[in-house]
Order: C-alpha cells, then sequence, then structure tokens
C-alpha cells in the first residue's frame, strides 16, 4: 500500500523568508503523481503544486517549487518569499496514475509565518 | 467558473439522526470523491465515482454509511444513523480524469463540518 510521511508537524518561518517542507512516499509504482496542498484556517483545500512523476523537470508556480528526488522517493516543497498568507495546513499528497483514482495524503505539516 | 459546492456547510446533529450531505461538481468533471477529516486519522477517502458508477468504497466505514450519484452533477453521502465518532470535516472533490499521463488535479469543496451530539 502507498504510504506518504510528512515528518515535520510544524515548521515556522520568518516573513519574507525561504522555508522547505518535507514528504517521503512509499510505493511499488513507476508512473504517479506528486501534490501538495494547502488549508488555511478557513478549511479550503487549495492545489498548490503539482508534479507528474515521468517528468525530470520539477514543477514551480512562482513562489513555489518543488524537490522531486524519484530514486529517493522524496518531495520537498520550497516557499520563497514567505507571506503571512502562506500560513496554512501543508498536505503532501500521492496518486498512482492509472487505475485508481485515490489521493493518499500525509499528516500535514503546520506553517506559522512570524511577521 | 464555480467550484465544487458543499451543503450544508455546518451541521449539528443529534446522534440517531440521519444526515444527508450534498455535493455539485465542477461541470464537466467526471470523477467524483468524499474524503473524511478527523484530528486522530488526517484525510482519508471514503469512497468515489467516476461517471457516476461508484469505484472504490473501501474507505466507507461501515454500513452506516452510503452515497449516491444519481446524475453527473449531483452526490450525496448519508449517514444513517449518525454517531458521536462520525463527527469531523467531510469534503467533496471533483475531477477530470482522462486516462494515463493526462488525469486532472482534484478541486475540493469548502467541506462540511459534522457535529453529532
Amino acid at each position: 500500500a502507498q504510504t506518504v510521511t510528512q515528518s515535520q508537524p510544524e515548521m515556522s518561518v520568518q516573513e519574507a523568508e525561504t522555508v522547505t517542507l518535507s514528504c517521503t512516499y512509499d510505493t511499488s509504482e513507476s508512473d504517479y503523481y506528486l501534490f501538495w496542498y494547502k488549508q488555511p484556517p478557513s478549511r479550503q483545500m487549495i492545489l498548490v503544486i503539482r508534479q507528474e512523476a515521468y517528468k525530470q523537470q520539477n514543477a514551480t508556480e512562482n513562489r513555489f517549487s518543488v524537490n522531486f528526488q524519484k530514486a529517493a522517493k522524496s518531495f520537498s516543497l520550497k516557499i520563497s518569499d514567505s507571506q503571512l498568507g502562506d500560513a496554512a495546513m501543508y498536505f503532501c499528497a500521492y496518486k498512482v496514475d492509472f487505475g485508481n483514482e485515490k489521493l493518499t495524503f500525509g499528516t500535514g505539516t503546520r506553517l506559522t509565518i512570524i511577521p | 467558473d464555480a467550484g465544487v459546492i458543499q451543503s450544508p456547510r455546518h451541521e449539528v446533529t443529534e446522534m440517531g439522526q440521519e444526515v444527508t450531505l450534498r455535493c455539485k461538481p465542477i461541470s464537466g468533471h467526471n470523477s467524483l470523491f468524499w474524503y473524511r477529516q478527523t484530528m486522530m486519522r488526517g484525510l482519508e477517502l471514503l469512497i468515489y465515482f467516476n461517471n457516476n458508477v461508484p469505484i472504490d468504497d473501501s474507505g466507507m466505514p461501515e454500513d452506516r454509511f452510503s452515497a449516491k450519484m444519481p446524475n453527473a452533477s449531483f452526490s450525496t453521502l448519508k449517514i444513517q444513523p449518525s454517531e458521536p465518532r462520525d463527527s469531523a470535516v467531510y469534503f467533496c472533490a471533483s475531477s477530470l480524469a482522462l486516462g494515463r499521463r493526462a488525469d486532472q488535479p482534484q478541486h475540493f469543496g469548502d467541506g462540511t463540518r459534522l457535529s453529532i451530539l
């Protein structure tokens, strides 16, 4: 069974600084997707970024980027120039490419932004 | 464009009562998901539909839970009878599944916070 592990329950960063959130996963599949979702206090689940495992290039969305290490089964999220609005729970998630659309989530990392 | 719409946003009811949660997926999406979020278990998939057909219901806790998708624009999750341990946030999500290496990401509704007294 696929598992997703986020080993940092809480992280904090100074406003305008850079922070990296860690995620590791376990799978025997070769084709899959990885995601980072953000859940602010409003409890919405907002897609931050997506990575396809068959693509070697790391995904980037504005201030958000990932470091995808397929062999190490690692998928970290880097947030540059942190802003107060980035404060939220961040969930790493996995989905196999074909056959089952289920998302498997990690336990989340609570990110605090220090003004 | 309208996102995934869930109702109600909050529900408080007495143990033993029937609870019905509703979801309208994004128009054109062909897959719909029901997730439950609790402090103890995190986010877990209960059931998902593709083209209105249930595909994986292995996460449905027990027979008290049932889900239906009568058409492409509406789904319900029903709990009967409800118990205090069912208290959680229930999310509906939808996506467009296009096949190998072409699936689109899931978009979530705002969730229903359910409290069973």
